[in-house]
């Protein structure tokens, strides 16, 4: 049980381009999902948290009208990067919460952005 | 505020080395998790051991075992007789579920290359 899925595994995509990435849990309901970026030889940095139902949190430095989160359902979180750019290319995994002490990762989505 | 230190960046050993990743935290609040995860070149990130701050107990599970110390806000993480397959990015991390809603705040991780 518990398990988190990311799709897609990566993209390619063109610089200037949107990219949309999902986030579901497969056999649980999550009200909280986490978003979180790692760049190549580093830590894994919290974008934002996302709770069904209502606007995402931002954590500072992280613009939200770059990184659009929504999360309409108990089971599925998106994450679209607008207009993206070579900067943004990075390792995305997200995060759900079935409980406040509990947390278990999607695979990642690795984004190339040429 | 809440921190994560680990400040090993690469670890080298030798096959049937033992091996012990350092983890130092800081956090204000008293109640709070302590993690270990395990990052191999795939990516995905593999959950080994979830720690709350009132249970100071070691736990050893195979080959691996914590060291959880209060009194020096340390969560140590040793690998015994280490093999080829250890061979990954380390994590050791820090919740405060009630304060927090849950967010994780991750160390730098430690590479760790087991060498036959």
């Amino acid at each position: 049980g518990a398990v988190v899925s990311q799709h897609p595994s990566w993209v390619i995509c063109k610089s200037g381009t949107s990219v949309k990435i999902e986030c579901r849990s497969l056999d649980f309901q999550a009200t909280t999902m986490f978003w979180y970026r790692q760049f190549p030889k580093q830590s894994l940095m919290l974008m934002a948290t996302s709770n069904e139902g209502s606007k995402a949190t931002y954590e500072q430095g992280v613009e939200k009208d770059k990184f659009l989160i929504n999360h309409a359902s108990l089971t599925l979180s998106t994450l679209t990067v607008t207009s993206a750019h070579p900067e943004d290319s990075s390792f995305y995994i997200c995060s759900a919460t079935p409980t406040a002490d509990t947390q278990y990762f999607g695979p990642g989505t690795r984004l190339t952005v040429l | 505020a809440q921190k994560v230190t680990q400040a090993q960046t690469e670890i080298s050993v030798v096959e049937k080395e033992d091996v012990t990743l350092d983890c130092v935290y800081e956090t204000r609040d008293t109640t709070y998790y302590l993690f270990w995860y395990k990052q191999p070149p795939s990516g995905e990130l593999v959950f080994l051991i979830r720690r709350n701050s009132f249970d100071e107990q070691n736990e050893i599970s195979g080959r691996y075992s914590w060291n959880f110390q209060k009194s020096t806000s340390s969560f140590n993480f040793t690998i015994t007789a280490s093999q080829v397959v250890d061979s990954a990015v380390y994590f050791c991390a820090l919740s405060a579920p009630y304060n927090q809603g849950g967010k994780l705040i991750f160390g730098q991780g430690t590479e760790l290359s087991v060498k036959p």
